[in-house]
This record gives C-alpha cells, structure tokens and sequence, in this order.
C-alpha cells in the first residue's frame, strides 16, 4: 500500500493563479518532503517540513503540515509557465532513517 | 560540482542480457539508492547503501544486484533482463541522517532509460 497519495492527480491552472496539492499518508512520519520533476528529467527537492511544524515558507512555496490528519499540501503561489512539472511528496517514516517513501505524484500544467 | 551522475542514459536490451548501471556522486554522500519509475506507480525503492561496503533490499529488489565498493559509486546490475525491468532508474544520494543538523534531502541522477524487448 502506498504510503503518500497526492491529490489531485493532475492539476491545470493559469499562469498567476495559485496551485495547492495534498498529500495524505499512513504512518508517523519523521519529516515530509516536496520534489519536483520536469519531464525528462530526475528529481530535486523543494521543501522539508519536520513533523513538529505546522508549516514552512520558501520563495513561493508554502508548505503546511497536519499530523494529527497524517496530510500535508503545497501551495505555490503567483504560478509561472516554469511550474509546469510533476511534484511528489516523500514522507521518512519514523524508525526509517534511511529511506524515503515517494507517492505517485501530481502533474502541474500551468498555462501561458 | 556534477552532483550525481549515472550512466548510460539510455539502452535497450534483448530478454535474458545482462548489463550494469552505474551511479557516481561526488558530495561525500554515506546513503546512496537505486530507484525505478514506471507510469502510474510513482518511485519504488529497489536497494540502497548506507555506507561502502553495505547494502539492503528495497521494496522491489528481485532481479537486481547492488554493490557500493566505493563510496562514491554505487552499481545496480540486472544479471538476465526481463521485460517487466522496462522502466527509468533513478539514482539518488544523501547525507546520513545520524550526521548532526543533516537532514535526508535525497539529490539524483538524471536517470536511464531502459527498454528490455
């Protein structure tokens, strides 16, 4: 079973208008994390949030975390064409250090 | 710096050949880690390295090999290919998360592209 679900799926949106995704996952977790991946290539992180926060700012990311509802979501604001990729989300399952735990992802169209 | 570098970034095998692909980053990285992607599923971990000289299974480690001899490289070896390995690998590495103030911020590859026919 997967332990981090993005929702949505996909996601199109207008240049400027913001873009939020969730993640909901299974298990306590040590930190949650962003990636970013643009077609073709491999992926680079964005943002970690530790589960004692509740939420975290980076540019135009804001990141929140809820652990009593095992979720997280993403927003970037003031979206740009460059957005347009796929975002996963990670979760370091408490006891398991060494690994992370990728969901499937969601694909961001922003359009022009 | 390169950050992390695998190779090749592409191939194509006939059923039952076998190949190496190999990682290589240059950060001083202790955990190093081998990942396939295939459409719908998301990243799964095949195996991963938390320091030369060892290695672990992942979530979907049948029909892989790993071996980490030095720190810096990291080789995931299909010794008779199926179609079903038709997939992109990821190679990723990071700090130990038992190092002070670190944090497991994984950095990859730009992955290869595998087609077994």
């Amino acid at each position: 079973s997967q332990q981090g679900e993005e929702d949505p799926q996909a996601l199109s949106i207008q240049e400027g208008e913001n873009a939020t995704m969730n993640c909901s996952y299974k298990t306590s977790i040590n930190n949650l994390q962003w990636y970013r991946q643009n077609s073709g290539r491999g992926l680079v992180h964005l943002i970690l949030i530790r589960s004692n926060e509740r939420e975290k700012h980076s540019g135009r990311l804001r990141v929140t975390l809820d652990t009593s509802k095992k979720s997280s979501s993403l927003l970037i604001t003031a979206s740009r064409a460059a957005d347009t990729a796929s975002y996963f989300c990670a979760t370091e399952i408490a006891g398991a250090n060494s690994k992370l735990t990728f969901g499937k992802g969601i694909t961001l169209s922003v359009r022009p | 710096n390169a950050g992390v570098t695998q190779t090749p970034k592409f191939r194509v095998l006939k059923t039952g050949q076998s190949m190496t692909l190999l990682c290589a980053q240059d950060m001083n990285h202790e955990y190093m880690y081998w990942y396939r992607q295939d459409p719908g599923m998301g990243l799964r971990l095949i195996h991963y390295s938390v320091g030369e000289g060892t290695t672990a299974k992942g979530e979907v480690p049948d029909g892989y090999n790993v071996s980490r001899l030095k720190k810096q490289n990291f080789l995931l070896g299909l010794e008779s290919a199926a179609p079903s390995q038709t997939s992109v690998y990821f190679c990723a590495s990071s700090y130990s998360p038992w190092l002070a103030g670190s944090q497991n911020i994984q950095y990859f590859g730009a992955g290869t592209r595998l087609s077994v026919l």
